[in-house]
């Protein structure tokens, strides 16, 4: 069963930076395409950013773009999100999910989130 | 960006009745040369990840009931809980991938009458 597990939330102050983690393994990780998606605590899904499975297209949400960073590491089986510039509203669970292609579907696979608070 | 709208907000449903969750996109999600819907759906149950239901518009994910099933194409999009178990109470979100930022929608929160 794939298996993925986020690493690197906790409390964090405004305008300062935090990079999360996300070790994914039981599957060919090159394969496929990752994403971030976020959820503020009683509040809906948020997408947050997507990487192809090469790295070759990266995409945000306005919301974070210019602040955050999509990034993955295929011979070490990792995706990452370096946040910079942190605002209150960025406070969230932050899930690392799967997608089912190598491009763009639907995202068959999710960590448990890690928390990410920003506040002073 | 393509902006998703669900109906309703919540529903209540006996056990053993049809759930119906409807879901729009405010633009089409069917690209014309494969003549797919970018759509899928999600169940949420409380402390948990999201759960892939369905994807395609109408593919269930490996796994799911047969109760579950979706419909639809170009902006208007259903799922049907054929008939609902206590195990189904959950918020179920719909999302396209059609094009970046791939939305959300705001969520459909299904308990039992």
């Amino acid at each position: 069963e794939v298996q993925l597990v986020e690493s690197g939330g906790g409390l964090v102050q405004p305008g300062r930076s935090l990079r999360l983690s996300c070790a994914a393994s039981r599957f060919t990780f090159d394969d496929y395409a990752m994403h971030w998606v976020r959820q503020a605590p009683g509040k809906g899904l948020e997408w947050v950013s997507g990487i192809s499975w090469n790295s070759g297209a990266r995409y945000y949400a306005d919301s974070v773009k210019g602040r955050f960073t999509i990034s993955r590491d295929n011979a070490k089986n990792s995706l990452y999100l370096q946040m910079n510039s942190l605002r209150a509203e960025d406070t969230a669970f932050y899930y690392c999910a799967k997608d089912n292609t190598r491009a763009w579907g639907g995202f068959d696979s999710w960590g448990r989130g890690t928390l990410v608070t920003v506040s002073s | 960006d393509i902006v998703m709208t669900q109906s309703p907000d919540s529903l209540v449903v006996s056990l053993g009745e049809r759930a119906t969750i409807n879901c729009k996109s405010s633009q089409s999600v069917l690209y014309s040369s494969n003549n797919k819907n970018y759509l899928a759906w999600y169940q949420q149950k409380p402390g948990q990840p999201p759960k892939l239901l369905i994807y395609w518009a109408s593919t269930r994910e490996s796994g799911v009931p047969d109760r579950f099933s979706g419909s639809g194409s170009g902006t208007d999009f259903t799922l049907t809980i054929s008939s609902l178990q206590a195990e189904d109470v959950a918020v179920y979100y719909c999302q396209q991938y059609y094009s970046s930022p791939f939305t959300f929608g705001p969520g459909t929160k299904v308990d039992i009458k």
